[in-house]
């Protein structure tokens, strides 16, 4: 089974720019999380989809949105880009919904704003 | 809340010598608890996984972890340390309490030492 794709895999904005990250999950997942992991603030939970509904979401501005389509496949948007908001972008996908589901993580993509 | 604490920012091992990364967590509820690693330039990957079956628990590359309800802890060892062990170690925590979202510890570093 191929494993959790992200694309892109690199990407350098600017300031006030705004950022479309997809991630495609394994085959048969229905959930996809989104994660933020910085030097100073590590590993942070942004949101959880599951069949196209948002079903969990960190403390994070409105600034970061995503959306998941039919398909499981899943976008988050950065809008106004802040140089704050460089990080490693990870993208996981799991079964279900259940805690002791494991989630699987894609590459990552790596956000620079200059 | 959910939480995690991975003491040691930095570990440094001879290759041969036993691994041994310390995590506590904090849960309102049973938590699931998880030990990823993650190699340079790459997401992360499952060690192993708690889920309220055996306290003992076996995971990949021949690490393992022992869930200690008493001590809130789920340190994570290996006997013998491999150069390639070297890489970065999370531990996180999931409940139903908080969604079944992943709350990570800030991470170890491991170098291993020929």
């Amino acid at each position: 089974k191929a494993g959790v794709t992200q694309t892109p895999r690199y990407l350098i904005k600017t300031r006030g720019q705004q950022v479309t990250l997809s991630c495609s999950p394994i085959s048969g997942h229905r959930s996809v999380s989104w994660y933020q992991q910085t030097p100073g603030q590590g590993l942070q939970f942004l949101f959880e989809y599951f069949s196209e509904t948002q079903r969990n979401k960190g403390n994070f501005p409105g600034r970061f949105s995503g959306r998941q389509f039919s398909n499981s496949r899943s976008e988050m948007n950065v809008s106004t880009l802040e140089l704050g908001d460089s990080a490693l972008y990870l993208c996981a996908s799991r079964p279900g919904l259940a805690g002791a589901d494991t989630q699987y993580f894609g590459p990552g993509t790596r956000l620079t704003v200059l | 809340a959910q939480s995690v604490t991975q003491l040691g920012s930095h570990v440094s091992v001879s290759e041969g010598a036993l691994v041994l990364l310390r995590c506590n967590y904090s849960s309102s509820v049973p938590p699931y608890l998880f030990w990823y690693v993650q190699y340079p330039n790459q997401g992360l990957q499952l060690l192993l996984k708690y889920t309220s079956a055996a306290t003992l628990v076996k995971g990949i590359n021949g690490f393992e972890a022992e869930f200690k309800k008493s001590e809130t802890s789920f340190h994570l060892t290996k006997p013998s340390a491999h150069m390639s062990d070297a890489a970065e170690y999370f531990c996180a925590v999931s409940d139903e309490a908080a969604g079944n979202k992943l709350t990570f510890g800030g991470g170890t570093r491991v170098l291993v030492k020929p």
